[in-house]
């Protein structure tokens, strides 16, 4: 069945980088892009940003930009998501997402998801 | 701070209809299609309505959506005990280039 699967959780010190992955499979991994959505404990969705797997063309939230970095490997079939300087406040569960639609479709939306991966950030 | 402001809480019994609204402007809402996800506790948001009132394969008629001019709303008919869950909006923002989202409605039945 199409599902992406991401890596375990993680604990890293204030300062530190974290890189997530999120293995897709069940479809053509290049032929969808794959977004980041992160959420903190008790807070909403928070668009992070987006990468094309055949070209690894991305795009990022202002908020992140510098910060963020979005990566794959199609060998794999694998999106990876890596936040540096990490502060408190980028303690959240992080998950991406498929997007299906877009190009010559007027809509596109997030239709699978993965089943996040947290990140603690604590000295 | 979101960008699309969504009620924070919505509240019906079973079998009641219930409706929650979204609301943002014309460089997202306005100007493209408007989604809904839902997430039960402790799970992944799932796609719920796209496209402004589109619903996935297997998810129930009693979920649809409706978009006018810069708002949204998602309604819910035959309310059930298992539709309590957040649900989320969101939009692509041609002023941003980014997606938006609500801040999230968190429904309780009765």
């Amino acid at each position: 069945q199409v599902q992406l699967v991401q890596s375990g959780a993680e604990v890293k010190k204030p300062g530190a980088s974290v890189k997530v992955s999120c293995k897709a499979s069940g479809y053509t991994f290049t032929s969808y892009d794959i977004n980041w959505v992160r959420q903190a404990t008790g807070q909403g969705l928070e668009w992070m940003g987006w990468m094309n797997p055949n070209s690894g063309n991305t795009g990022y939230a202002q908020k992140f930009q510098g910060r963020v970095t979005m990566t794959r490997n199609t060998s794999i079939s694998t999106a990876y998501m890596e936040l540096s300087s990490l502060r408190s406040e980028d303690t959240a569960v992080y998950y991406c997402a498929r997007e299906d639609g877009g190009g010559s479709q007027p809509w596109d939306a997030f239709d699978i998801w993965g089943q996040g991966t947290m990140v603690t950030v604590s000295s | 701070q979101s960008v699309l402001t969504q009620p924070p809480s919505a509240s019906g019994t079973p079998g009641q209809r219930v409706t929650i609204s979204c609301s943002g402007s014309s460089s997202n809402i306005g100007s493209n299609t408007v989604n809904w996800y839902q997430q039960l506790p402790g799970t992944a948001p799932k796609l719920l309505i796209y496209s402004n009132n589109q619903r996935p394969s297997g998810v129930p008629d009693r979920f649809s959506g409706s978009k006018s001019g810069t708002s949204a709303s998602l309604a819910i008919s035959g309310l059930q005990s298992e539709d309590e869950a957040d649900y989320y909006c969101a939009a692509w923002d041609d002023s941003l280039n980014e997606w938006v989202f609500g801040g999230g409605t968190k429904l309780t039945v009765l």
